[in-house]
C-alpha cells in the first residue's frame, strides 16, 4: 500500500531533550517536506526536501534541523525542544511528476502529537 | 499579511444544499492552487487542484480569479460525509506551500 508513515504518533517530552520524528514513503517520491499545525496558525512549512542531500527551509524552520540521506525517508530532528514546539506535526511527499513539484499531489503521513513540557 | 487567507466558518449546512468558500491570497505571483480536506486530527488529503479556466469534480467546483486574487470551493447537494474542514493551498513558485487555516464545515441532517 502506497503510504507515508511517521514514527512515533504520539511524543511527550521535557525541554531539552533531542528527540527525532522519522518519516519514511514507499512511493519513491523526490519531493518531501514537514509541516506544522497549530490552531489558528493552520499548516506551515519548516523545511522541505526535493531529492536526496538537498534541503530548504521553510516558513518557520527554527529550531529544527532535518536529513535526507535516502530518498524514502526524511527525519525530523529537534536537538532541543521547547514548549512552543508542542505541535501536530505531518510528513508530505510528492512526485514531481505531473508538471512539477509546486503543481503536484501531496500525501500526508498521518501526524506526530508532540507536546513539550 | 498572511498569505493565504480562509473564513474559519463554522458553517453549518443541511443535507442536499449549496455551500461555498473563498480563500484569498495575497502574493500575485502565485502559481498553483488546491483544495485539500481534512477530517478531525486526521491528515490532509488532495481534494482538487485548481485550474485558471475553472474545474468540475462531481459535487465539487474549484474556481480562480487572479484579478481578485482568491479562490472558491462549490460544494453542491452537500453529504453528511462532507463534514470536514477544507483547507485552501496556494504555491508561490519554487517549492514552497502556504495553507490556509481552514474552514470548517458540518452538513446537518
Amino acid at each position: 500500500e502506497a503510504q507515508v508513515t511517521q514514527n512515533p504518533r504520539y511524543l511527550i517530552t521535557v525541554t531539552g531533550k533531542k528527540l527525532t520524528v522519522t518519516c519514511s514513503q514507499n512511493m519513491n517520491h523526490e519531493y518531501m517536506s514537514w509541516y506544522r499545525q497549530d490552531p489558528g496558525l493552520g499548516l506551515r512549512q519548516i523545511y522541505y526536501s526535493m531529492n536526496v542531500e538537498v534541503t530548504d527551509k521553510g516558513d518557520v524552520p527554527e529550531g529544527y534541523k532535518v536529513s535526507r540521506k535516502e530518498k524514502r525517508n526524511f527525519p525530523l530532528i529537534l536537538e532541543s525542544p521547547s514548549p512552543n514546539q508542542t505541535s501536530l506535526y505531518f510528513c508530505a511527499s510528492s512526485s514531481g511528476l505531473a508538471g512539477g513539484f509546486s503543481t503536484d499531489t501531496q500525501y500526508f503521513g498521518p501526524g506526530t502529537r508532540l507536546t513539550v513540557l | 499579511r498572511k498569505e493565504v487567507e480562509q473564513d474559519p466558518g463554522p458553517f453549518n449546512v443541511p443535507e442536499g444544499a449549496t455551500v461555498a468558500f473563498n480563500c484569498t491570497y495575497s502574493n500575485s505571483a502565485s502559481q498553483s492552487f488546491f483544495w485539500y480536506r481534512q477530517d478531525c486530527r486526521k491528515e490532509p488529503k488532495l481534494l482538487m487542484s485548481v485550474y485558471s479556466s475553472g474545474n468540475e469534480d462531481g459535487r465539487f467546483t474549484a474556481q480562480l480569479n487572479r484579478a481578485s486574487q482568491y479562490i472558491s470551493l462549490l460544494i453542491r447537494d452537500s453529504k453528511l460525509s462532507d463534514s470536514a474542514t477544507y483547507l485552501c493551498v496556494v504555491n508561490i513558485g519554487g517549492n514552497q506551500f502556504y495553507f490556509g487555516t481552514g474552514t470548517s464545515l458540518t452538513v446537518i441532517p
